[in-house]
């Protein structure tokens, strides 16, 4: 089946940086999305990309679905504390709706 | 909107007992939610796929007679762990589809542990 590879694993980073995440492929996708998961919760929708090379941003959050179709990355630009948490992307393949998630980075933001 | 519901939220069990979980899609009807579970430091590993007045789908590896789905309704499903082990011991989440392209809103999720 398709496999998905996110890196990094991890990031600590300081207040105000920015930072970028990013995810591949073996197999083609016609969906990316990002989530993020806060401990104890469900992950929320961030980010939805629909088309090779659609760029789209959510406040200070832009992704990208890479022209191959086969990666995206996520950027958070000016980190705050609240953006602490596990961020997943998930790729959907053009057939069929089951989700493929990636392995997630976890973020850390120390102020 | 887009919001799904989960409970319980948390869960505590004797090993032999079953539990059962309930996914609700609060204000859209989803005819396919899924059930996902999850173990700590790990991403999400699909279970099974549910639609609304059909039998569930579920990934290989998955027993289906052990881990029991009923969509009864547009807006409910509904996760029986049937005879619990310190195994079954993990963070259950359903996920709704909605829109053209099904997105995947995700419920708070259900912490279940078996003693």
């Amino acid at each position: 089946g398709q496999q998905l590879n996110q890196s990094p694993q991890s990031m600590f980073i300081q207040e105000g940086e920015d930072v970028s995440m990013n995810c591949t492929s073996s197999s083609i996708f016609n969906t990316w999305l990002w989530y993020k998961q806060d401990p104890g919760e469900g992950p929320v929708l961030l980010i939805a990309l629909y088309k090779a090379g659609e760029l789209t941003s959510n406040g200070r959050l832009t992704a990208q679905f890479g022209i191959t179709r086969k990666d995206s990355f996520l950027n958070i630009s000016a980190s705050i504390p609240s953006d602490v948490g596990i961020y997943f992307c998930a790729g959907r393949e053009t057939s069929g709706s089951r989700l493929t998630f990636g392995e997630g980075t976890q973020l850390t933001v120390n102020p | 909107g887009a919001v799904v519901s989960q409970h319980p939220s948390r869960v505590i069990c004797k090993s032999g007992t079953s539990v059962k979980i309930e996914c609700r899609s609060l204000d859209f009807q989803a005819t396919t939610m899924f059930w996902y579970r999850q173990f700590p430091k790990q991403s999400l590993m699909l279970m099974a796929t549910s639609n609304e007045g059909s039998k569930a789908t579920y990934e290989q590896g998955v027993e289906k007679d052990k881990f029991l789905i009923n969509h009864a309704s547009l807006t409910l499903s509904t996760l029986t762990v049937t005879s619990a082990h310190p195994e079954d011991s993990s963070f259950y989440i359903c996920s709704a589809g909605l829109g053209s392209y099904n997105e995947q809103f995700f419920g708070p999720g259900t912490r279940l542990t078996v003693l």
